[in-house]
């Protein structure tokens, strides 16, 4: 099957820095990435859609300069918190798709800010 | 504005007992709706995927389906493990809003041994 990897799957970072994760498609080429969100004990919120090669679309409520998102490459998207404080701290989500409508999620990202 | 609900939030059963869990959807106009399993801590896990043309998927001891014109969906699991135990999440996706998954909040199984 389809696979998806995050990096790091953990970090813990000081108020005001940014933060870099990567969502990588191991085995398929990923036109479409998803980023998620998801707090504890509740669900994943879609944060924004990137395609590869263009400006990524993000949902309602979402700041762009806030969470950066660059999906230059089929099998790479990151998303950068940037100046981040301890609200921002959560589990991300990325997922993946290719030819096939399915999405496939990666293992997560914990960020914690201290 | 889809919605998608679940109940119940959490369910404790001893092991053995076939358990639904229930996902409810406001708009019918749905693409597929798929079953996750989330461990604490982990990514998502594909159970099921359901076209909206079909009724039911089945896997193994799982059964999941599907009445569109009503806005829901069960997931049966026969002769519950201790295993099991996870967070099942719903989801429904619409073609027209670019393959967007919108999820529910989830059920919390816990599968006693």
């Amino acid at each position: 099957g389809a696979v998806v990897s995050q990096h790091p799957s953990r970090v813990i970072c000081k108020s005001g820095t940014s933060v870099k994760i990567e969502c990588r498609s191991l085995d398929f080429q990923a036109t479409t990435m998803f980023w998620y969100r998801q707090f504890p004990k509740q669900s994943l919120m879609l944060m924004a859609t990137s395609n590869e090669g263009s400006k990524a679309t993000y949902e309602q409520g979402v700041e762009k300069d806030k969470f950066l998102i660059n999906h230059a490459s089929l099998t790479l998207s990151t998303l950068t918190v940037t100046s981040a404080h301890p609200e921002d701290s959560s589990f991300y989500i990325c997922s993946a798709t290719g030819l096939v409508v399915e999405q496939f999620f990666g293992p997560g990202t914990r960020l914690t800010v201290l | 504005k889809q919605e998608v609900t679940q109940i119940p939030a959490a369910l404790s059963v001893p092991e053995g007992e076939n358990l639904v869990l229930n996902c409810s959807f406001t708009d019918s106009a749905i693409y597929n709706l798929q079953w996750f399993r989330q461990d604490p801590g982990k990514g998502l896990t594909s159970l099921l995927l359901i076209q909206s043309s079909q009724r039911e998927q089945t896997s193994g001891r799982l059964n999941a389906s599907l009445d569109k014109s009503s806005g829901r969906s069960t997931l049966y699991i026969a002769a519950s493990q201790p295993g099991d135990s996870a967070t099942y999440l719903c989801a429904v996706r619409r073609k027209e809003y670019g393959n967007k998954l919108v999820f529910g909040a989830g059920t919390i199984l816990r599968v006693k041994s």
